[in-house]
């Protein structure tokens, strides 16, 4: 069974930059044919997807978060990381990681909160 | 970007009457579409891969259809576990892009 957490800071101050965590078991993030993503939620809306890393390391980013966006993985401790730089209130929602193969996510982090507040 | 859109927004239903919700693309996309459930606290739950599909575990109370750009997922008799928010996404095209929801309320 997959399960991904979520760790890193609720907490961040405007123009600052946001870092996440997923820390992910059952499964390997490098091996085949898997998308591990970041997707938020801005509080009481709908979903956005920020982007994603193919088990290969490849990644692609949402157009309109791409100039501040990075992903990244450890495979060592089997993690993958979201870095959001330059950051505004409008970034403050719930952030999760997921795990898919065909672009429908089969499993999802419980989230965490990020509040960018001063 | 394919832009979403999902109807109604809310659906008032009594327990054990059948809910119908609609989800259009702006353009075609086969039949990559997922649905999702979300509840209050809590992450959004994969329902429905590849437009019709259940997921693991779901029940067969959880049916769904359409391709090209017209989308549907009946919940044929409504569960009080299943009065939640209720979310399509598609995977055709980048960046892929999820409806506003429906929200399926205890009438």
């Amino acid at each position: 069974q997959v399960q991904l957490q979520e760790s890193g800071p609720g907490l961040v101050k405007p123009s600052q930059t946001l870092s996440l965590t997923c820390s992910v078991s059952g499964v390997a993030i490098d091996s085949g044919g898997h998308f591990w993503s970041w997707i938020r939620q801005h509080p009481g809306k709908g979903l956005e997807w920020i982007g994603y890393i193919f088990y290969s390391g490849a990644t692609t980013y949402n157009p309109s978060l791409e100039s501040r966006l990075k992903i990244s993985r450890d495979t060592s401790k089997n993690q993958f990381s979201l870095r959001l730089t330059a950051v505004s209130s409008a970034d403050t929602a719930v952030y999760f990681c997921t795990r898919d193969r065909t672009g429908a996510l089969e499993d999802w982090g419980q989230g965490t909160l990020v509040t960018v507040s001063s | 970007e394919t832009v979403m859109t999902q109807s109604p927004v809310a659906l008032s239903v009594s327990p054990g009457e059948r809910a119908t919700l609609s989800c259009r693309a702006s353009q075609p996309i086969g039949d990559n579409v997922a649905w999702y459930q979300q509840k209050p606290g809590q992450a959004p739950r994969l329902l429905i891969y590849a437009a019709s599909f259940r997921a693991t575990g779901v029940p067969a109370r959880f049916s769904a259809r359409g391709s090209g750009t017209e989308f549907t997922l009946t919940i044929s008799s409504l569960q009080s576990e299943d009065f939640a928010v209720y979310y399509c996404q598609q995977y055709n095209n980048w960046p892929r892009t999820f409806g506003p929801g429906t929200r399926v309320e205890v009438k």
